[in-house]
Order: structure tokens, then sequence, then C-alpha cells
């Protein structure tokens, strides 16, 4: 069974800190999708990474997918009140099917 | 466009009753993915279905769920009957290819 461990769990600092939230796995994912959910909504896609050793970045956001496509990181930078939400790391091992990680909940305190 | 629709938004209903969730997926997307996200655990998945037919349906916890897809549009979800365990939120999500859209979710409580 794929498993994808988030860490932090959960994270609060302040606004215009830099935060990183990692995506670990023993399993080689073909594919890794990062999400952020807000309350009451569904999980919107940010990025989907696919080369070993890809870096994407989206604005102040930067995603890694790490050399062995076994895990992923995403860095923050200068964090602002609208980045808070859960953020979520997903993979596509064999299959069609996303395996998810339990999520990162990520608050930026103004 | 409209995006991934599910109704109902919440479902509470007694332990042994039956719950029926809709998904209306972005319309031309042929795939239509069942996800559910139990407290405290990760969203998981339940079943996926290419237009019509069910693709992968490994995720499906047991017989009590049925899943169908009328005509390649619109899905339901069918729980018969409600469990204790079975509460939680369930997304559908459809797509073209990879990129997911998921729709707003529908939280069922069983009590």
């Amino acid at each position: 069974t794929q498993l994808l461990e988030q860490s932090p769990q959960f994270l609060s600092i302040q606004e215009g800190e830099n935060l990183t939230v990692y995506c670990n796995s023993s399993s080689v994912f073909s594919s890794l999708q990062w999400y952020r959910q807000e309350p009451g909504e569904g999980p919107v896609l940010l990025v989907t990474v696919v080369t070993g050793g890809e870096v994407k970045k989206l604005k102040r956001l930067t995603f890694q997918f790490g050399d062995a496509r076994k895990d992923s990181s995403l860095h923050i930078t200068a964090a602002q009140p609208g980045d808070t939400g859960l953020y979520l790391c997903a993979g596509y091992g064999g299959s069609e099917k996303l395996v998810f990680g339990k999520g990162t909940k990520l608050t930026v305190n103004p | 466009e409209a995006g991934v629709t599910q109704f109902p938004s919440h479902s509470v209903i007694e332990k042994g009753q039956t719950v029926t969730l809709r998904c209306d997926p972005i319309s031309g997307h042929d795939n239509l993915y069942w996800y559910r996200r139990v407290m405290g655990k990760e969203i998981k998945f339940l079943l996926h279905f290419v237009k019509e037919s069910k693709q992968d349906e490994s995720g499906m916890p047991n017989n009590r769920f049925l899943a169908e897809r009328t005509g390649g549009t619109y899905s339901t979800l069918k729980v018969q009957p409600a469990e204790l365990e079975d509460s939680g939120v369930y997304f559908c999500a459809s797509s073209y290819y990879r990129e997911l859209f998921f729709g707003e979710g529908s939280r069922l409580t069983v009590l």
C-alpha cells in the first residue's frame, strides 16, 4: 500500500515568515500533486510535478519533486494571511487513483 | 463554466437508513472519481468511472456501497444500509486527464 506522510500536520506562523511543508513516501510515484483546500470546499490543484528533481514556482510558492520521485516539498516565501488553508500532497502510483497525504493545516497570522 | 457540483452538501441519517449522493461533473469530462475523507484520516479513493464504465472500484469499502454513472453524465453513490463508520465527507472529482476538479463534497453523518 502506498502512503504519503506529510509534515508538519499543523503550522501557525506570522505574516512574512517562510515555511516548508514536506511530503514523504517509501514508494515511487509517477507524478505528485499539491492541492489547497479551504473549509467547506473541495481540494484545488496547485501544481503537478512529474520529473525527478523538478522544481516549479507559482508566485511565492516553490514545489520540488525529489530525485527518486519518493518525496516532495512545498516552500512558501513571505507567507500572507491569504495563504491560510489545508495543503495536501497526492501522488499517482501505478494506477489512476490518487494517494493523498493527511494534509498540513497552515495558519498565517497578520 | 460550471464546476463539479455535489448534492446534498450535508446529510444526517440514522444507522440502517439509505442515502444517495449525487455528483454532476464538468461537461465533457469522461473521468469521474469518488473519494472519501473520514475524520482524522487522509482522503481515500473509492472508485473511478470512464464515461459510464467502472474503471476501478478497488476502493469501495464493501457491498453496501453502490455507484452508478448514468449515460456517462452524472453519478450517484448509494449507501445502503448506512453504518456509523460511513460518516465522512464524500468528494466527487472529474477530469479530462489527470487534472482533477473536485466538488465541495457531501458531508454524511450517520447517527
